[in-house]
């Protein structure tokens, strides 16, 4: 595709269910990468993945959360049983490759998750 | 302390001027560092990187890094009151995947 796709762009979802967002990245880019951004705050790392492989989780707040890749692809961030706490939006970058200093990673539009 | 540390500013700057933004970082591993411009409720967007010591110029944009002092800058020449948004400063390390770790970001407000 042109860019990194996300989806859905809004969630609004109560207290203990489980969440799912999607992140299509760029054709052909083999890193895939999952930030959160809580309100006016920076962006914090959550998980990386180079083709399936998810190398560094070091991010992932709890075990509620965690992040899937196929095919090389498509990625799912999963939220278990969310808090309130978890209200932020989820932003996925992907890149051409990883270890390269050169290799630069682009956004998606995000998806602001509420948690009510 | 924090890996990647920005003023938040607000940093306010008259149209037409140079505004400069700092960028300090801990990890002498970071080998990139990357600035993004992000708009209130977008996602960020791409500015330019910059990986070896000295200056990378991009139009109105100039990235500065220097290894030695740990520092990274951005100067944003002839500013208008489009480029009023947060920018927010990032370094990677390669051999942790190439991750971007963020600072805060420094609010700049170009008035006309």
């Amino acid at each position: 595709g042109a860019g990194v796709s996300q989806s859905p762009s809004n969630k609004v979802t109560e207290k203990g269910k489980d969440v799912e967002l999607r992140c299509d990245p760029i054709s052909g880019h083999t890193a895939l990468y999952w930030y959160r951004q809580s309100l006016g705050q920076g962006l914090e790392f959550l998980i990386y993945f180079q083709g399936n492989s998810a190398p560094d989780k070091s991010g992932l707040p709890s075990d509620r959360f965690s992040a899937e890749r196929t095919g090389g692809s498509v990625s799912t961030l999963t939220i278990q049983r969310t808090q309130q706490e978890d209200s932020a939006v989820y932003l996925c970058a992907s890149s051409l490759k990883t270890g390269a200093v050169n290799t630069e990673a682009f956004f998606g539009q995000g998806t602001r998750l509420t948690v009510v | 302390q924090k890996e990647v540390e920005q003023n938040s500013g607000p940093l306010s700057v008259p149209e037409g001027a140079i505004a400069s933004l700092n960028c300090t970082y801990s990890d002498r591993g970071s080998q990139s560092f990357f600035w993004y411009r992000q708009y209130s409720g977008k996602s960020p967007e791409l500015i330019m990187f910059i990986y070896s010591n000295g200056d990378k110029e991009d139009g109105r944009f100039t990235a500065q890094l220097n290894k030695a002092s740990q520092y990274v800058s951005l100067l944003i020449r002839d500013s208008q009151p489009s480029d009023s948004a947060t920018y927010l400063c990032a370094g990677a390390v390669y051999n942790q995947g190439g991750k971007l770790i963020f600072g805060q970001g420094t609010e700049l407000s170009v008035k006309p």
